[in-house]
């Protein structure tokens, strides 16, 4: 199956600077999806992104399908930001392989 | 408001025990999965169903087992054969995936999730 591995694994920023989050997987997709888990559990849609740019706000994501790797860009972080990134790809038949997430705390 | 529910939030097992939770979405969308979710750890796919009385078995089916009866409806059932249930547990939905190109490429929704632990 396919492999989704993602970096960095945990990340602490202070309120109001950028980040870059990267997800490298081992096969071509045609659904890419970038998610938030708050500290509820709760798993939020932020990017359907197979190929391409979206903005969506202060967060924006790239994905380059022919080089296997997709980037998610926090501007400005707030506190809010905070919790676990998810980046999850699938094939033909659309089953989400999730990678293991980047957990991020953003400090006040 | 379109969306998926799940229910209950919390839900305790006793050793020995058969446990169903609910799926319930009214997006209208044709696929329904199941994943697990285990601490610090990314989701795995138990069970996808593409169309209503049909589905398949994903990455970690044994000791669950799932129905499709109707198109809004996929409950997962934890049965005893399951010797770790305690995790939480997501269900989403998606327009139908069908071949690659055309609908392969739809985005998955998720429910809320329900947290199972064992008494």
């Amino acid at each position: 199956g396919i492999q989704v591995e993602q970096s960095p694994p945990d990340l602490i920023l202070q309120e109001g600077a950028n980040s870059t989050l990267r997800c490298n997987f081992s096969d071509s997709v045609n659904n890419l999806q970038w998610f938030h888990q708050n500290p509820w559990g709760q798993l939020i849609n932020l990017f359907y992104i197979p190929s391409g740019t979206k903005q969506n706000g202060r967060l924006s994501a790239t994905t380059v399908a022919t080089e296997r790797y997709s980037l998610l860009y926090i501007s400005s972080s707030q506190t809010t930001d905070s919790g676990v990134y998810f980046c999850a790809v699938a094939n033909a038949g659309n089953m989400l392989t999730f990678g293991g997430g980047t957990r991020l705390m953003v400090k006040p | 408001d379109g969306g998926i529910t799940q229910s209950p939030k919390y839900l305790f097992r006793k050793e020995g025990q058969n446990v169903t939770l609910s799926c319930e979405q009214n997006l209208n969308h044709d696929a329904m999965y199941w994943y697990r979710q285990d601490p610090g750890q990314g989701l795995r796919l138990i069970y996808y169903s593409q169309i209503v009385n049909d589905f398949q078995k994903g990455d970690i089916a044994e000791g669950y087992s799932v129905s499709r009866e109707k198109k809004e409806s996929f409950p997962l059932t934890v049965t005893s054969a399951q010797k770790n249930p305690t995790a939480f547990y997501l269900c989403a939905s998606s327009l139908f995936p069908g071949a690659k190109g055309g609908y392969s490429n739809q985005p998955q929704h998720f429910g809320d999730g329900t947290r199972l632990s064992i008494l």
